[in-house]
């Protein structure tokens, strides 16, 4: 069975563009979470749907928005992006909301310039 | 507040030498924990998790992990490292109520020696 896919896996973009990354998570999971990793941190949570809707959301400001789809994918879109928004985006998948084990797909690695 | 400590930013071990990794969280409740392991320029692979019962869990790969309830602790162990452990790991605590939500440590990137 296919994991968790992720496009694109690597983007490029400059200051206050704007930009979607997309997540199909495994068969069977309902459960979609975003994280970003900042070179040389652990992952920090963004958001987690459920059922195609918000159930959980991290400390990120508003330029970051997240939706699910009938099919359970999902996309993950920031506006306005700087600097420091560069980093490795990683979407997770799960049967549930709870806290059932999350299987992370491979990322997208996104760079501002 | 919530939070998951791993003090250890590098460690170094010879091949065949034990390991044993350190992860600390401040948590009211009872958590719920994870091991993650991370290759380069990959994504996260769970290696064990424990949500209740016996407090020693086993994993893939060789890996176990004891949570001490007293120490807010979840440390992982392997007896023998292979140089295919080299990688960076990440200890993880779900946190419930409100909006729920998984907490990452740090990481520690893990050397091993041939």
């Amino acid at each position: 069975d296919a994991g968790v896919t992720q496009s694109p896996t690597h983007l490029i973009k400059t200051r206050g563009q704007q930009v979607t990354l997309r997540c199909s998570p495994i068969s069977g999971h309902k459960s979609v979470s975003w994280y970003q990793q900042v070179l040389g941190q652990g992952p920090q949570f963004i958001f987690q749907y459920y059922e195609k809707e918000e159930r959980g959301r991290g400390n990120f400001p508003d330029r970051f928005s997240a939706r699910q789809f009938p099919n359970y994918s999902s996309e993950l879109n920031v506006n306005a992006l700087l600097l420091g928004d560069s980093a490795l985006y990683l979407c997770a998948s799960s049967l549930g909301q709870g806290n059932q084990p999350q299987h992370f797909g491979d990322g997208t690695r996104l760079s501002i310039l | 507040a919530q939070s998951v400590t791993q003090p250890d930013i590098h460690i170094t071990v010879s091949e065949g030498a034990s390991l044993e990794l350190r992860c600390n969280y401040s948590y009211g409740a009872t958590p719920y924990l994870f091991w993650y392991v991370q290759s380069p320029g990959q994504g996260l692979q769970l290696l064990l998790k424990y949500f209740s019962g016996d407090t020693l869990v086993q994993g893939i790969k060789g890996f176990e992990a004891e949570f001490k309830r007293s120490q807010s602790s979840f440390n992982l162990r392997k007896p023998s490292v292979h140089w295919s452990d080299a990688a960076e790991y990440f200890c993880a605590v779900w946190f419930s109520g409100g909006y729920n939500k998984l907490i990452f440590g740090a990481g520690t990137r893990l050397a091993v020696h041939p």
